[in-house]
């Protein structure tokens, strides 16, 4: 069974600030997915990778699959960046995601 | 940009009752699954289904919950008579194939199912 752990639970930052959150799982992966949840609830899938780096606008999401860890940073952080980022794996080659707890940011002016 | 699209966005039932929720995957996607968020608590999975069966289940998918595909369009997910615990908001997804590139899940906007 994979565990899913994210850092922060819980993040406040300034309009601007360079913001990173952390993943780290327990088992080896297929596949990791970023996703962000807004406040109504929806999901929406920013990355997935399965290895190295990528890039969309002020969003960059890593991975290091030796460590078992994958960050994903906002550089230039807006209010509208403000939701619940999740982390979430594939395993092997298993469908299903597996979900991390989120982390909660709230970008203020 | 296509879409995966859920209904109702918010459903109220008894206990005990059979609801019914219904998605709409993306048309040309091939997979699909259900999962549920408890307020306050994680995304889990329930089920994927992929060629007309089930692929994988959780231990939350008991015999209370079925799924079907019952035409070319719609996934439904049932919930045979609903308990309390069963509050939760519900979330569709859909992905194209397993292999890497084209496993992205899609979400949809979800289904917030409130047992009274």
């Amino acid at each position: 069974k994979n565990e899913v752990e994210q850092s922060p639970q819980n993040l406040t930052a300034q309009e601007g600030e360079f913001i990173t959150i952390n993943c780290s799982y327990s088992v080896g992966i297929s596949a990791l997915h970023w996703l962000q949840q807004h406040p109504g609830g929806g999901i929406v899938s920013l990355f997935m990778l399965s290895s190295g780096k990528k890039k969309h606008g002020r969003l960059i999401a890593t991975i290091n699959i030796q460590e078992k860890h994958s960050s994903l940073h906002i550089t230039a952080s807006h209010p509208r960046d403000s939701a619940v980022y999740i982390c979430a794996v594939h395993t092997g080659t298993a469908s299903k995601l597996t979900f991390g707890t989120g982390t909660r940011l709230q970008v203020t002016l | 940009e296509p879409e995966v699209t859920q209904t109702p966005s918010h459903q109220v039932t008894q206990m005990g009752q059979e609801v019914i929720l219904r998605c709409v995957p993306i048309s040309n996607h091939l997979y699909f699954y259900w999962y549920r968020q408890i307020l306050g608590q994680k995304v889990e999975f329930l089920v994927s289904f992929y060629n007309n069966e089930i692929s994988e289940k959780s231990e939350i998918f008991d015999d209370q919950f079925s799924v079907e595909r019952p035409d070319g369009s719609n996934f439904t997910l049932k919930i045979r008579s609903t308990k309390l615990e069963d509050s939760a908001m519900y979330f569709c997804a859909s992905s194209e194939a397993l292999r890497l590139a084209k496993n992205i899940q899609y979400f949809g906007a979800g289904t917030r199912l409130s047992v009274l």
